[in-house]
């Protein structure tokens, strides 16, 4: 079974642009929640979604959004990026919602 | 509040047992976790335990949950220096849909 893929892994945006990031979780998982990772916040939670819907969001600025189709990929997208938006940004996967959560790889994002 | 805390830095030697502990704010948590995070990589599920129960063993890793105290441990047995990675543990509070909340995650050093 394939894991959870992240796309891309690597991605230099410039201040003021806008990302996107996809996340295609395990097959059969339907519930996918994205992190941030930075060395002085650590992780922290963005937001949730199971069939199509947001459960539950972290506290972040209406920058940081997110959707999840039918198929149950998510995207989450940054608008009008700032530096301080540079980090690693990880999705996990679960076959229903709070039991065990399996992560990708991750996409690093540095905004210049 | 939502806190999970750890200590930052542990070194021992190969062969030796580890243990690294946390301390988590909700008791109706129902699931804790341990993850690894190995340098430029996502995080990988180490193992998990439920909230009823007071052990759990998986190969060389045990996980020791004491739910009074609210304390978690992760024991690895005869350590490698492949265990060398930052191991971070994390709580679903109650009522929360998906957010797990981590810990700073504790450096562990396997010195030859």
């Amino acid at each position: 079974k394939a894991g959870v893929t992240q796309t891309p892994r690597y991605l230099i945006k410039t201040r003021g642009q806008q990302v996107t990031l996809s996340c295609s979780p395990i097959s059969g998982h339907r519930s996918v929640s994205w992190y941030q990772q930075t060395p002085g916040q650590g992780l922290q939670f963005l937001f949730e979604y199971f069939s199509e819907t947001q459960r539950n969001k972290g506290n972040f600025p209406g920058r940081f959004s997110g959707r999840q189709f039918s198929n149950s990929r998510s995207e989450m997208n940054v608008s009008t990026l700032e530096l301080g938006d540079s980090a690693l940004y990880l999705c996990a996967s679960s076959p229903i919602v709070n039991t065990e959560a399996f992560f990708g790889q991750g996409t690093r994002l540095t905004v210049v | 509040g939502e806190d999970v805390e750890q200590s930052l830095f542990l070194s021992v030697r190969e062969g030796d047992s580890s243990v690294i502990n946390c301390t988590y704010t909700d008791s109706s948590s129902t699931y804790l976790y341990w993850y690894k995070q190995e340098p430029g990589a996502g995080l990988q599920l180490l193992t998990y335990i439920f909230s009823n129960m007071d052990m759990k063993q998986d190969q060389r890793l045990t996980v020791l949950l004491n739910k009074k105290d609210k304390h978690l441990s992760l024991r690895i047995a005869d350590t490698q220096t492949g265990d060398s990675a930052i191991y971070f543990c994390a709580e679903i509070p109650s009522g929360n849909t998906g957010k797990l909340i981590f810990g700073q995650g504790t450096t562990l050093q396997v010195k030859p």
